[in-house]
């Protein structure tokens, strides 16, 4: 079965940018989202289609999609950003979603 | 806009029918757009697709889950229901409903947005 991988953890200073990698065979030729859990929080839809922002996400976050990897990108990271954070993809009928990764800001 | 509920036991016996609903409100869940799924996500670990349903009876299912699992929709109560048969310990977990993007791509539908706010399940006797 096709599997999506992300670094459990990423850290990262306010202000700076975060960048969040998920990585798959040939994932460059799939869609991927993205979403944002914060503690206790149902997860958010923050970037769909590879890099398309649904309304009311910040521009700030960007996403990108190429060979076997798929990037989340934080712009000028804020302490409102600190959440878990994951990839999904569609493949063979079916969905994916990667392992998570921790996004700390310190 | 729309807005997702989820509804149902929060305790289940092992053995047992796990049955959840997730009630639609501020949209049709009859759109030509749109899936409807289940995801699920276990005390402090990560998110967990169950299946989609298309309000024409079109269904995918988690092939680790597909021997348990039963999607359905009621378009006339705009909703749609989970259940999972046979439960074990290892089905603990938060169950969220969420609208499933069929736009943008041939394959299948992409991505969820909303997300109901979740229901807690727990296995046990």
């Amino acid at each position: 079965s096709y599997e999506l991988t992300q670094p459990p953890s990423v850290s990262v200073s306010p202000g700076q940018t975060a960048s969040i990698t998920c990585s798959g065979d040939k994932l460059g030729e799939k869609y991927v989202s993205w979403y944002q859990q914060k503690t206790g929080q149902a997860p958010a839809l923050v970037i769909y289609l590879n890099n398309k922002r649904p309304s009311g996400i910040p521009e700030r976050f960007s996403g990108s999609n190429s060979g076997n990897t798929a990037t989340l990108t934080i712009s000028g990271t804020q302490a409102m950003d600190e959440a878990d954070y994951y990839c999904q993809a569609w493949d063979s009928s079916s969905v994916v979603f990667g392992g998570g990764t921790k996004l700390t800001v310190i | 806009q729309v807005q997702l509920q989820e509804s149902g036991p929060g305790l289940v016996k092992p053995s047992e029918t796990l049955s959840l609903t997730c009630t639609v409100s501020g949209g049709s869940i009859s759109s030509s757009t749109y899936y409807w799924g289940w995801i699920r996500q276990p005390p402090g670990k990560g998110l967990e697709w169950i299946g989609s349903m298309y309000y024409s009876g079109s269904t995918y299912y988690n092939a680790s889950l597909k021997s348990r699992v039963t999607i359905s929709i009621d378009t006339s109560k705009n909703q749609f229901s989970l259940r999972l048969n046979s439960v074990t310990a290892a089905d603990t977990a938060e169950y969220y409903c969420a609208r499933h993007d069929n736009r943008g791509s041939i394959s299948g539908p992409n991505w969820f947005d909303p997300w109901g706010q979740g229901t807690q399940v727990t296995v046990s006797s």
